[in-house]
C-alpha cells in the first residue's frame, strides 16, 4: 500500500512569489492534514480538509490556502512568500470512522526554501 | 484548546541505558494519546497510540509508554537506548472526535556511545 506521497521533495522560492505543494493520501483516507515544521517551534497546524471541505484552520494568515479534490489528493498554497515561511510542511492523511481513534500517516514533507 | 507539554527540549542517554521522554497535556476529557518519531529529512512515524483499555502501550522498537489520568502524563520508556533510536520525538493528543491533533514541540533525543 503506497504511503503519503508529497512533492515537490525540495524547493527555493524568493521573497515575494508564491508556491504551490502536492500530497496524495493513502488510498481510502479521506482526511488530509497539513503542518508547518520549523526549529524550536514543532508542529503548527494549518488546516484540514474531509471530502473537499475545509473542517479546521490553523492560525496562519490568509496567504496560506489549500483545497482538496474529489480523488482527496490536496494542494496547498503560499503566496507573496516571506522569509518566515522557510520550513517543512507536512501532509497527514488520516482513515476516518476508523475504530478507536484516527490515526495521523505523514509523509515525508516538502521542504521550502525562501531566499 | 487542548495542549501537549514535553519536558527538556533535548535529552542524552548512553547507549544501553533507560530512555525516558516526558509529555504532559492538558485536557478535561481524557483524551487520545500518541507518540511519533521523525528521523533526519523524513516525516512523522507512528510509535505507538492510546485509546482505551490497558494504560500501559506497547509500541514499535521496544518503546512502551503508560498513560495515567492522575498525573495527566504519557510518559515515553525503552528499556535499553540504541544508536538508532535517535531521532526527534514529538508526543501528540486528539480529542476523542480524531479530528483535530494537538503536537508538542518535540524532544531531540541523542544516543552516546
Amino acid at each position: 500500500k503506497a504511503g503519503v506521497t508529497q512533492t515537490p521533495r525540495y524547493l527555493i522560492k524568493t521573497r515575494g512569489q508564491q508556491v504551490t505543494l502536492s500530497c496524495s493520501p493513502i488510498s481510502g483516507h479521506r482526511s488530509v492534514s497539513w503542518y508547518q515544521q520549523t526549529p524550536g517551534q514543532g508542529l503548527q497546524f494549518l488546516f484540514e480538509y474531509f471530502s473537499e471541505t475545509q473542517r479546521n484552520k490553523g492560525n496562519f494568515p490568509g496567504r496560506f490556502s489549500g483545497r482538496q479534490f474529489s480523488n482527496s489528493r490536496s494542494e496547498m498554497n503560499v503566496s507573496t512568500l516571506e522569509l518566515g515561511d522557510s520550513a517543512l510542511y507536512l501532509c497527514a492523511s488520516s482513515l476516518i470512522g476508523a475504530p478507536g481513534a484516527n490515526v495521523l500517516t505523514f509523509g515525508a514533507g516538502s521542504r521550502l526554501t525562501v531566499l | 484548546a487542548q495542549s501537549v507539554t514535553q519536558l527538556g527540549s533535548h535529552v542524552s542517554v548512553s547507549e544501553g541505558a533507560l530512555v525516558l521522554l516526558r509529555c504532559n497535556y492538558s485536557s478535561s476529557v481524557p483524551p487520545y494519546l500518541f507518540w511519533y518519531v521523525q528521523y533526519p529529512n523524513q516525516g512523522l512515524q507512528l510509535l505507538l497510540k492510546y485509546t482505551t483499555g490497558a494504560t500501559l502501550v506497547k509500541g514499535i522498537n521496544g518503546f512502551e509508554a503508560e498513560f495515567k489520568k492522575s498525573e495527566t502524563s504519557f510518559h515515553l520508556t525503552k528499556p535499553s537506548a540504541h544508536m538508532s533510536d535517535a531521532a526527534e520525538y514529538f508526543c501528540a493528543v486528539s480529542d476523542r472526535t480524531g479530528n483535530q491533533f494537538y503536537f508538542g514541540t518535540g524532544t531531540s533525543l541523542t544516543v552516546i556511545p
